[in-house]
């Protein structure tokens, strides 16, 4: 299984602040790489594919980067629809494995 | 738009079947992976498993001996069931979409949409 792991697990931001999320996988995945944004008591919500391409309707905000072994989720200008749970997932090869998720909080 | 709905049983006892069924509407069942992944109270996400429109099925290897995932595309239905349950397997379940709707192999894919997600204890 590929192992991943996203730092840090938690962060607190303030509105209009820029942050940014880590994803490091345990083998090279090139850059098939998948980040999802989850709020309390609701499903996860897709934000991007492949590294860095923007889901339709997702906020030009946010912004993916990386390939092989190392990936970013960085928000540029928090919103306070933002603060939620991000999750970074490989869709190199099954099992299709996710990050432990980063809290971003106020 | 496609909309996914979970549905079963919210509580079930040690040792028993946990069944849970996914309704899609809105969308084909054709030329996707349709999943189910799961999150433990306060957890994060665990992939279970997947099935193909063609009825394949793959199974994430820590649970594979205790699941089965079945498809029933007349009734845009698939399940799942998970034996010998205990109370580790406390989490909320959900039904999700992978693919892009055209015949591939799912690497490079991403689940959406999601269904709403179905709370289910394992408790006597």
């Amino acid at each position: 299984d590929i192992q991943m792991t996203q730092s840090p697990s938690s962060l607190s931001a303030s509105v209009g602040d820029r942050i940014t999320i880590t994803c490091r996988t345990s083998q090279s995945i090139s850059s098939y790489l998948n980040w999802y944004q989850q709020k309390p008591g609701k499903a996860p919500k897709f934000l991007i594919f492949s590294a860095s391409s923007l889901q339709s309707g997702v906020p030009s905000r946010f912004s993916g980067g990386g390939s092989g072994t190392d990936f970013t989720l960085t928000i540029t200008s928090l919103q306070p629809e933002d603060f939620a749970t991000y999750y970074c997932q490989q869709s190199y090869s099954a099992p299709w494995t996710f990050g432990q998720g980063t809290k971003v909080e106020i | 738009q496609v909309q996914l709905q979970e549905s079963g049983p919210g509580l079930v006892k040690p040792s028993e079947t946990l069944s849970l069924t996914c309704t899609v509407s809105g969308g084909s069942i054709n030329y996707y992976y349709w999943n189910w992944i799961r999150q433990p109270p306060g957890k994060g996400l665990e992939w279970i498993g997947s099935i193909y429109d063609s009825g394949t099925t793959n199974y994430n290897p820590s649970l594979k001996s205790r699941v089965t995932m079945s498809l029933d595309t007349s009734k845009k239905e698939f399940s799942l069931k998970m034996s010998s349950v205990t109370a580790a397997d406390t989490a909320v379940y959900y039904c999700v979409r992978q693919g892009d709707g055209l015949p591939a192999a799912p690497r490079g894919s991403w689940f959406d949409p999601w269904g709403q997600g179905t709370l289910v204890t394992v408790s006597s």
